[in-house]
């Protein structure tokens, strides 16, 4: 399969405490891309980072990837209630037509 | 795991026609599905909310009369671009969500309209 796999499926946390969330896929790529989606809502995308790019801020997210292990990794730091939802890393590949989307982290933070 | 599917994978059609993609959740009940659009080096956008057997509901500049989408099973759901025109060539994707809990993504869809 190309899809991506995210780790940890599930991560609670508390309020304040940073979130780490890892993806790791298996081909060449153009850029990697993070989204978020709340419960029953759609995706929403939060950040892209292109493959001649180790590392990208965007507010409280930081966003690492490392090409040579096929890896990326979305922190949020200082966590939020509001920050509750799943998360997805999807990967636009080297000569493929389509996103291949992780299978997502649910993040809990607790108040 | 669950698996959605999207047909067709690619669509060429002429200027002025309108073209239906299907989005079938394959052995679950998807009470809610989505779809989106992506332009060439773009991010996924999300285009529209259906719930079964209920209007969908579209985001902020999308036209409902352009895209129609049709939710009437638990397992399929179909969006039609009418009176399609090159700008409205994308990959289109939907995804599934049984429990609105995870959430399963389609193949996606190439139209091009030439």
């Amino acid at each position: 399969s190309q899809q991506g796999e995210e780790d940890p499926q599930a991560l609670s946390i508390q309020e304040g405490e940073n979130a780490t969330m890892n993806c790791s896929y298996k081909t060449s790529i153009n850029n990697l891309q993070w989204y978020r989606q709340n419960s029953g809502r759609g995706l929403v995308h939060l950040i892209l980072i292109r493959s001649n790019e180790r590392e990208k801020h965007s507010g409280r997210l930081r966003v690492t990837l490392d090409t040579s292990k096929k890896s990326s990794s979305l922190l949020i730091t200082a966590s939020r209630a509001a920050d509750t939802a799943s998360y997805f890393c999807a990967t636009d590949q080297t000569g493929a037509n389509n996103l291949f989307f992780g299978t997502g982290t649910r993040l809990t933070v607790i108040p | 795991g669950a698996v959605v599917s999207q047909h067709p994978s690619w669509v060429i059609c002429k200027s002025g026609t309108s073209v239906k993609i299907e989005c079938r959740s394959l052995d679950f009940q998807a009470t809610t599905m989505f779809w989106y659009r992506q332009f060439p080096k773009q991010s996924l956008m999300l285009m529209a909310t259906s719930n079964e057997g209920s209007k969908a509901t579209y985001e902020q500049g999308v036209e409902k009369d352009k895209f129609l989408i049709n939710h009437a099973s638990l397992t399929l759901s179909t969006l039609t671009v009418t009176s399609a025109h090159p700008e409205d060539s994308s990959f289109y994707i939907c995804s599934a969500s049984e429990r609105q809990e995870t959430q399963y993504f389609g193949p996606g869809t190439r139209l091009l309209v030439l």
